[in-house]
C-alpha cells in the first residue's frame, strides 16, 4: 500500500492556460474524491467517483473544471482557461465504501499557482 | 453549509488538555476528524456514526451528540506531535444517499509548546 499519489506536486501556470492533475488512489479503494483547499481554510468538495462513475459534482464547480476516472483506476482533474482564483491546493482522497463509511486517505496534493 | 469549529486556535503547554468542537446546522450521519500539519495532507483520526457514540484513539477521543448535531474532539495530555490544524468533516443525512461526501469545517489550529 503506497498511499494516494498526486502529480505534479506543484504547478505554476499563466492565466488562460489549461492544466491537468493526476491522482492514483489506493488500489483497493472504490471511491475517489477531489477537494480544493485555500490557505487557512478547510478542504472544499469538488467531485467524487465510485469506481469509474462520477456520482456527484459540486454546484460551485464551473464548467471549466472536468474530472475523469477511466476504468476506475487513476483520475485526472483538468482546469481549462485558468484564472487567478483557481490558485489553491488540489487534494485527492480515496476511501473504501461498502455500506458503512470509512475515513479518507488524502494524497499530498497539487499546489496550483496561476500568475 | 459548512460546519462551524471552535475555537479557531488554541495554544497549549505539553501535557495540557484541549477540546475542539464541531457544530452543524444539518442532521448528521457521520462526523470525521482529521489532522493536517503544515504543508502536508490531512490525516484521518477517527469517524463517528449517527447513534451518539464516543470513540477513543490513544489519548485522543471524540464524541458525537446526535440531538445537537455536534461533535467534540478531546486531546488529553497533549504532546508536541499533536500540533497542527484539526478539521471536522460532516456527512449529512441527506448527503448519505450521495455517499460519504464530506463538508469540512474551517479548522482549529493547535500549537503545543514544550
Amino acid at each position: 500500500d503506497t498511499g494516494v499519489s498526486q502529480d505534479p506536486r506543484h504547478k505554476i501556470t499563466k492565466r488562460g492556460q489549461n492544466v491537468t492533475f493526476r491522482c492514483d488512489p489506493i488500489s483497493e479503494h472504490n471511491r475517489l474524491y477531489w477537494y480544493r483547499q485555500t490557505l487557512g481554510q478547510g478542504p472544499e468538495f469538488l467531485t467524487y467517483f465510485q469506481n469509474e462513475a462520477q456520482l456527484e459534482k459540486s454546484r460551485l464547480l464551473s464548467d471549466r473544471f472536468s474530472a475523469e476516472r477511466p476504468k476506475g483506476s487513476f483520475s485526472t482533474l483538468e482546469i481549462q482557461r485558468t484564472e487567478q482564483g483557481d490558485s489553491a491546493m488540489y487534494l485527492c482522497a480515496s476511501s473504501f465504501h461498502r455500506g458503512l463509511p470509512y475515513g479518507y486517505t488524502f494524497g499530498s496534493g497539487t499546489r496550483l499557482t496561476v500568475v | 453549509q459548512q460546519p462551524v469549529q471552535s475555537p479557531q486556535a488554541v495554544i497549549l503547554r505539553e501535557g495540557e488538555d484541549a477540546v475542539i468542537n464541531c457544530s452543524s446546522s444539518k442532521a448528521l450521519y457521520s462526523v470525521h476528524w482529521y489532522r493536517q500539519k503544515h504543508g502536508e495532507a490531512p490525516v484521518f483520526l477517527m469517524i463517528l456514526l449517527k447513534g451518539g457514540e464516543q470513540k477513543g484513539h490513544d489519548k485522543i477521543s471524540a464524541s458525537f451528540n446526535e440531538k445537537k448535531q455536534q461533535s467534540s474532539l478531546y486531546l488529553t495530555a497533549s504532546q508536541l506531535s499533536y500540533s497542527g490544524t484539526y478539521f471536522c468533516g460532516t456527512e449529512s443525512l441527506a448527503d448519505n444517499n450521495a455517499g460519504n461526501m464530506l463538508t469540512f469545517g474551517g479548522g482549529t489550529r493547535l500549537m503545543v509548546k514544550p
